[in-house]
């Protein structure tokens, strides 16, 4: 049974791109996690899916970020028109049940913005 | 708002001994508390996962506690190993949400 899987490992984008982030569940884990780790600070949560349905994104900065988990493939992080201060790692984390199991993590996408 | 802080943010030992890392978070509505070890530039590797019913796990050389009403946890290594050196990550599972609420770490240096 693969881990969580999350590509690409780096990615390197300029002011101004876009940013997509992807993360494959372990399989039977049907809730995903995003979290970001900034230089220096502890992971911070971001957002909360199932499958096609957002459920808290209480941790996602209001403009430019999104996240998305279809019925088919992967769930992905996406960043508009990213700016310096969005470099950090973004972690990806899958459960099977949600609160109260264990959250597994990926081995992080880290962006950097130039 | 939940907080969670780990004592102390960075500790080096010699190898053999053992040590206790410490974890204390302010709301003590929690449903789970997980410990997990991060090596740098790496993913989080989970290591035990205590439920709020639950006073203790243990797995290997590891032992980790909880006492909730006090927010409270301590991990115990046994016999450190060289290998063991990495941040050792703290995180509560906040009741009435899904989040897990990190603290910043302890990083571990075991020296041969």
């Amino acid at each position: 049974n693969a881990g969580v899987m999350q590509n690409p490992r780096h990615l390197v984008r300029r002011r101004g791109q876009e940013a997509r982030l992807r993360c494959s569940p372990m399989k039977g884990h049907s809730h995903v996690y995003w979290y970001r780790q900034l230089p220096e600070e502890g992971l911070k949560f971001m957002v909360y899916l199932q499958k096609e349905n957002i459920i808290d994104e209480s941790g996602m900065p209001k403009e430019r970020f999104s996240a998305e988990f279809p019925k088919e493939g992967p769930s992905i992080l996406r960043i508009q028109q990213v700016v310096r201060g969005d470099s950090a790692a973004y972690f990806c984390a899958s459960s099977p049940q949600g609160q109260g199991t264990e959250a597994f993590f990926g081995q992080g996408t880290r962006l950097t913005v130039v | 708002k939940q907080e969670v802080t780990q004592i102390p943010a960075a500790l080096s030992v010699p190898e053999g001994e053992n040590l206790v890392l410490n974890c204390s978070f302010t709301d003590s509505a929690i449903y789970n508390l997980q410990w997990f070890r991060q090596d740098p530039g790496k993913g989080l590797t989970s290591l035990l996962l205590i439920q709020s019913s639950q006073r203790e796990q243990t797995s290997g050389r590891l032992n980790a506690s909880l006492d909730k009403s006090s927010g409270r946890s301590t991990l115990y290594i046994a016999a450190s190993q060289p290998g063991d050196s990495a941040t050792y990550l703290c995180a509560v599972g906040q009741g009435g949400s899904e989040k897990l609420v990190f603290g910043k770490g302890t990083k571990l240096t075991v020296n041969p």
